[in-house]
C-alpha cells in the first residue's frame, strides 16, 4: 500500500511563476491536509478538506488555493510565488473513526527564488 | 480555537538518561493527544497518543502524561539511545469532532549525547 504520496520531492521555482504541489492518497480517508514547515515554526496549516467537495482555510492560507475533486486527490497550488513561501510542505490524511492517526506525505522542499 | 504550547524547544540529554517535553493545550473540549516524532529529512509519523479518560500511557521506554486540571501532558522517554534523536510535536484535538482539526506544537529538537 502506497499510503500518501506526494510530488514533486522537490523544486526550485522562480518568484511570480505558479506551482501545483501534488498529494495522492489511497487509504480512502476523507480529510486532508496541507502543512507548512518551517524552522522554530512547527508544523502550521494551510488548508483542509473534511470530504471530498470541501474546502476550508486553516492558520496561514494567504497565497494558497486548494481543491478536491474526488477522495483520493488534494493539490496545493501557490499562484505567484514568493520567497516567503520557501518552505517544506507536507500533506497528511486521516481517517474517519474517532481518534484515527493522521498519516503525513514524504513532504516537498520548495525553493522560490 | 485551540492553542498548544510546547516546551523546551531544544533540549540535550545524555545517552541512558531520561528525556521529558512539556505541553499545555488552551481548549478544555480537546480530548485527544497525539505525540509525533519527525527523524531527520523525514515525515512526522505517530508514537504514541493519549485520550483524555486516562491519566498516563506507557509503550516500552515512551510513556505520556496527561493532567486534564491543568491542561498540559508530557512525553517522557526512559533509557534514551540514538536512534531518539529527532524533533517531537505534541498535539491536541476534539476527536470525536469529525471536522476538528489537529493542532500542533512548534516542536522539540532533541538530542542524544554520546
Amino acid at each position: 500500500t502506497a499510503g500518501i504520496t506526494q510530488a514533486p520531492t522537490s523544486q526550485i521555482l522562480a518568484a511570480g511563476r505558479s506551482m501545483t504541489l501534488r498529494c495522492t492518497q489511497d487509504m480512502r480517508h476523507n480529510a486532508m491536509y496541507w502543512y507548512r514547515q518551517d524552522l522554530g515554526l512547527g508544523l502550521r496549516l494551510i488548508h483542509y478538506s473534511n470530504t471530498a467537495g470541501t474546502t476550508g482555510k486553516g492558520e496561514v492560507p494567504d497565497g494558497y488555493s486548494v481543491s478536491r475533486a474526488n477522495t483520493d486527490d488534494f493539490p496545493l497550488t501557490l499562484a505567484s510565488a514568493v520567497p516567503s513561501q520557501t518552505s517544506v510542505y507536507f500533506c497528511a490524511s486521516r481517517g474517519d473513526s474517532s481518534y484515527n492517526e493522521q498519516f503525513f506525505g514524504p513532504g516537498t522542499r520548495l525553493t522560490v527564488l | 480555537g485551540e492553542n498548544v504550547e510546547q516546551h523546551p524547544s531544544t533540549l540535550s540529554v545524555q545517552e541512558g538518561d531520561s528525556a521529558v517535553i512539556k505541553c499545555t493545550y488552551s481548549d478544555s473540549a480537546s480530548n485527544y493527544f497525539p505525540w509525533y516524532k519527525q527523524e531527520l529529512g523525514k515525515r512526522p509519523q505517530l508514537i504514541i497518543d493519549i485520550r483524555s479518560n486516562v491519566g498516563e500511557k506507557k509503550d516500552q521506554r515512551i510513556a505520556v502524561t496527561l493532567n486534564k486540571t491543568a491542561k498540559h501532558f508530557s512525553l517522557h522517554i526512559t533509557e534514551t539511545q540514538p536512534e531518539d534523536s529527532a524533533v517531537y510535536f505534541c498535539a491536541a484535538s476534539k476527536a470525536l469532532n469529525r471536522d476538528d482539526k489537529i493542532i500542533f506544537g512548534k516542536g522539540t529538537r532533541l538530542h542524544i549525547l554520546p
